[in-house]
């Protein structure tokens, strides 16, 4: 079945870039439009943004000047990356897979990611 | 951006209660929603997209319903497994929004 699973450093210090993979098994990742979706710890769930294959994408007003989205179709991974990160990022990061339904129906685990010096 | 209200934000329930969750947006949305449930530690579960189809493998106590701005997620008889935060979203137009969530807790 597919699966998704985000990677990432688990600490970046403030100001720096993060980057995270999403590695999708199961599937091609030409066929979906994928999502990064973040929590904070104890909050409720923000979306950060979603791209396809063919260049569409979308993202979130409030981090849009931050965020950059690419894939390797060679690899089926795809990527965030956010850069000039503060204590505000602290959160955990998942990807998601855009359904036929539109809703995201598949979920990889998270990767907690928390910005500190 | 769509604001999306649930409520409550905390529900306590005995097995087998009914328990209804509502989910307000703050302009029409047509049925573009979705139900998420998130057990403690783990990612969320598509339970329900376009407001009323239940995803493949959900348990039948689960349904949704409404459309526009009002849309109501119901167990039909809350089981131990439902310990759960359940989130909203909208995905009629972006961003995407999800709800501030509600806990659901078994008495």
């Amino acid at each position: 079945q597919v699966q998704l699973r985000e990677s990432g450093p688990g600490l970046v210090k403030p100001s720096e870039t993060l980057f995270l993979t999403c590695t999708v098994s199961g599937d091609s990742i030409r066929n979906y439009a994928w999502n990064w979706i973040r929590q904070s710890p104890g909050k409720g769930l923000e979306w950060i943004g979603y791209f396809y294959i063919n260049g569409s994408t979308n993202s979130s007003p409030s981090l849009k000047s931050r965020v950059t989205f690419s894939v390797d179709t060679s690899k089926n991974q795809f990527y965030l990356k956010l850069r000039s990160v503060s204590a505000a990022d602290t959160a955990v990061y998942y990807c998601a897979r855009d359904g036929v339904s539109r809703a995201s129906d598949i979920w990889g685990q998270g990767t907690m990611v928390t910005v500190s010096s | 951006d769509i604001q999306m209200t649930q409520s409550p934000s905390t529900l306590s329930a005995s097995v087998g209660d009914r328990v209804t969750i509502t989910c307000r947006a703050s302009q029409s949305i047509s049925s573009w929603l979705a139900w998420y449930q998130q057990k403690p530690g783990k990612a969320p579960k598509l339970l329900i997209y376009k407001a009323s189809s239940l995803e493949s493998g959900v348990p039948s106590r689960f349904s949704g319903s409404g459309s526009g701005t009002q849309f109501t997620l119901t167990i039909s008889s809350l089981q131990p497994d439902d310990l759960a935060t359940y989130h909203c979203q909208q995905y009629d137009s972006y961003p995407w929004t999800f709800g501030q969530g509600t806990k659901v807790e078994i008495k």
